[in-house]
């Protein structure tokens, strides 16, 4: 089992729509978790952390389940510039090291 | 404010040549520093990453190594390129309380 899951996607979704994604960890022990997004050939941005009584930040949504080993990012109002790859990223404290996910392609469409 | 910088920024290499490519951080002292690489369409895989001048630890059995002669300065290198070796490339830092990783630009290689 892969330390960190995504659907790849592709989620074609029409401009003003509402589109959620999720990602499941494998770890336990992890303590940081993060939604970045990544452009075609460019390097990954963080677009947000992800806190566990979770977070907003404008348009976007995250929340934590660690019951269940699973995060979540909620895009609103789909703008045609949110077109990328959201990648999941989880830090398990102590190791140093962040594991992405595969990431999930987004394609808002006009 | 910290900048992370890498070059080159492309490069096309042939098979069983060397490789170079350098990393380097500003405006923060003693970071953690890490290598990736992305293959085409597929997800980041960490390579190496650092917690201090001198120490590196290795993620994936490969010919690739990894060195960080001074403190914000991180190198990757092969002696011997393969065509696997293809992809992007990224370095990236992080302070010790894990949070935020930033990354630098990118470096995309193509071994023919």
């Amino acid at each position: 089992r892969k330390e960190v899951e995504q659907d790849p996607g592709p989620f074609n979704v029409p401009e003003g729509a509402t589109v959620a994604f999720n990602c499941t960890y494998s770890n336990s022990a992890s303590q940081s978790f993060f939604w970045y997004r990544q452009d075609c050939r460019k390097e990954p941005k963080l677009l947000m952390s992800v806190y566990s009584s979770g977070n907003e930040d404008g348009r976007f949504t995250a929340q934590l389940n660690r019951a269940s080993q699973y995060i979540s990012l909620l895009i609103r109002d789909s703008k045609l510039s949110d077109s990328a790859t959201y990648l999941c990223v989880v830090n398990s404290g102590g190791t140093y090291k962040y594991i992405f996910g595969t990431g999930t392609r987004l394609k808002v469409l006009a | 404010s910290q900048t992370i910088h890498q070059w080159p920024a492309t490069l096309v290499q042939p098979v069983g040549s060397p490789l170079s490519l350098e990393c380097t951080v500003e405006g923060t002292s003693n970071p953690n520093l890490y290598w990736y690489r992305q293959a085409a369409g597929r997800g980041l895989q960490l390579l190496f990453y650092s917690v201090g001048i001198g120490q590196i630890s290795s993620e994936v059995p490969q010919n690739l190594s990894a060195s960080r002669p001074q403190d914000r300065q991180f190198i990757l290198s092969s002696k011997k390129l393969l065509l696997s070796d293809s992809g992007f490339y990224l370095c990236a830092w992080a302070t010790d309380s894990g949070n935020t990783i930033y990354f630098g630009e990118g470096s995309w290689l193509t071994v023919v």
